[in-house]
């Protein structure tokens, strides 16, 4: 089983900064399979990037994802305020699927 | 527009069993395998299965072997888990989810979540 490991747990920042998450699966995973996720308190996740860094329909450009093997990185160019939530990804693989711990941006 | 709306929120005493629908809106059941996911309170996302309306085909996560299942009903359009022998480390809210498009990974299109509590 392929764990995902995601830092920090919780990333403490200013509007307008830029935020950096971090997530390492436990063994070398596919770009394909790489998943981001925002979801916000009291709703459900939703889509960011797949693929690793192919933004879903309608995400902002102030969303970017990159990364292969054992590191994949997701970065918030200028936190909006609706931007502070939690962040979850996820190995989609063929068979099996997996979600990291997820991190907490909150606002400092 | 592609819609999942679950059925309402459960309270079960444990060992008892909780069934959730989901229901598709917007385009037929058949079309896109039914993943659900779990979230118990102030966790993260676990991933439990998914299940293939068209021919009833479904994949359990190890962790869920035994007491969860899927079924669908493609005349009702609607997709269903079952959780049976429940504890209290159930209770969680249960979202029905599927992707954008066939072959496409990633969650899209996600359930309004249904609150499941067990409970004494």
């Amino acid at each position: 089983e392929i764990v995902l490991t995601q830092s920090p747990g919780t990333l403490s920042l200013s509007p307008g900064e830029r935020a950096i998450l971090s997530c390492r699966p436990s063994q070398s995973v596919s770009s394909s399979d790489l998943v981001w996720y925002r979801q916000k308190p009291g709703q459900a996740p939703r889509l960011l990037i797949y693929e690793t860094s192919i933004r879903a329909p309608g995400i902002p450009d102030r969303f970017s994802g990159s990364g292969s093997g054992t590191d994949f990185t997701l970065t918030i160019s200028r936190l909006e305020p609706e931007d502070f939530a939690f962040y979850y990804c996820q190995y989609y693989g063929i068979s099996l699927l997996t979600f990291g711990g997820g991190t907490k941006v909150e606002i400092k | 527009q592609v819609q999942l709306v679950q059925s309402g929120a459960e309270v079960r005493k444990p060992g008892a069993s909780v069934r959730v629908s989901c229901k598709a809106f917007g385009y037929s059941l058949s079309d896109s395998y039914m993943h659900w996911v779990r979230q118990a309170p102030g966790q993260g996302l676990e991933w439990m299965g998914w299940i293939n309306p068209k021919n009833g085909g479904a994949l359990y996560a190890q962790k869920f072997q035994g007491r969860f299942t899927m079924t669908s009903d493609t005349s009702f359009n609607t997709a269903y888990m079952e959780l049976s022998s429940l504890r209290s480390d159930d209770t969680a809210i249960y979202y029905c989810t599927r992707v954008l498009r066939p072959g496409h990974p990633g969650f899209a299109y996600w359930g309004q979540g249904t609150l499941v509590t067990v409970s004494s």
